[in-house]
């Protein structure tokens, strides 16, 4: 069974600072693993994706997440934090499940404040 | 595409009433998944559908909900009778398995939301 722990529920930061959101994953299989971004009254956006290619993976908005097998960790990064950041985060495992078709774990999310 | 489209964005009812919302996935997509998100649980997977088919229902809640496919291009979220627990932020979201061996799901593209308020 594939589970995802997001290892903090809120992250605040200074516009300009370093992001990092922190995620940890089990799978038995080989997974796929995915950040969305879910901005206040809207949907959730994909930001970037990782499927057995490059561990280090970049995104929309200047985001990246590298992929760590040894950690089973995904964690997502960016080098400055813009004030339209500002969102809720969702990491997401999908391996095979039962048929051999790849249904997504959501995490609980976190939610990312930028101050000014 | 349009992405996505859901309907009605918000949904004000009284408990006891049926409730319907409705979800066109993008053309093309094969999977279909049915969400639900609250403060206290976060983002719930109800239900999702392949080429139609409801293959996984162990998220619906209560015998309240149900959910149908009658087509490609539609879909419908019901709730009978309705009860103020059930007040959340319903998404529909699509994707496109993949042709190989595994029918490996990809990217899920989500529709705006349904906000419903059952008072």
């Amino acid at each position: 069974a594939q589970s995802v722990t997001q290892l903090d529920s809120h992250v605040s930061v200074s516009e300009g600072t370093p992001v990092l959101l922190r995620c940890n994953y089990s799978s038995s299989y080989s997974p796929s693993l995915f950040w969305y971004v879910q901005h206040p009254n809207k949907g959730l956006q994909l930001l970037l994706k990782y499927t057995s290619a490059a561990t280090l993976v970049k995104g929309i908005n200047g985001f990246e997440a590298e992929f760590k097998k040894s950690e089973t960790s995904f964690h997502l990064t960016k080098p400055s934090a813009h004030m339209s950041d500002a969102a809720e985060y969702f990491c997401v495992v999908s391996d095979p499940a039962s048929g051999g078709s790849y249904i997504p774990t959501f995490g609980r999310g976190t939610s990312l404040i930028v101050h000014p | 595409d349009a992405g996505v489209i859901q309907s009605p964005r918000h949904e004000v009812t009284e408990m006891g009433q049926e409730v319907t919302l409705r979800c066109k996935p993008i053309s093309g997509h094969d999977y279909l998944f049915w969400y639900r998100q609250t403060m206290m649980r976060g983002l719930e997977l109800l239900i999702y559908f392949n080429n139609n088919v409801p293959i996984d229902d162990s998220g619906m809640p209560e015998d309240r909900f149900s959910a149908k496919m009658p087509n490609a291009s539609f879909s419908t979220l019901k709730i009978q009778p309705s009860e103020p627990r059930d007040s959340a932020v319903y998404f529909c979201a699509s994707s496109l398995g993949s042709p190989t061996a595994g029918s490996r799901t990809d990217t899920q593209y989500f529709g705006p939301g349904t906000r419903l308020t059952v008072l």
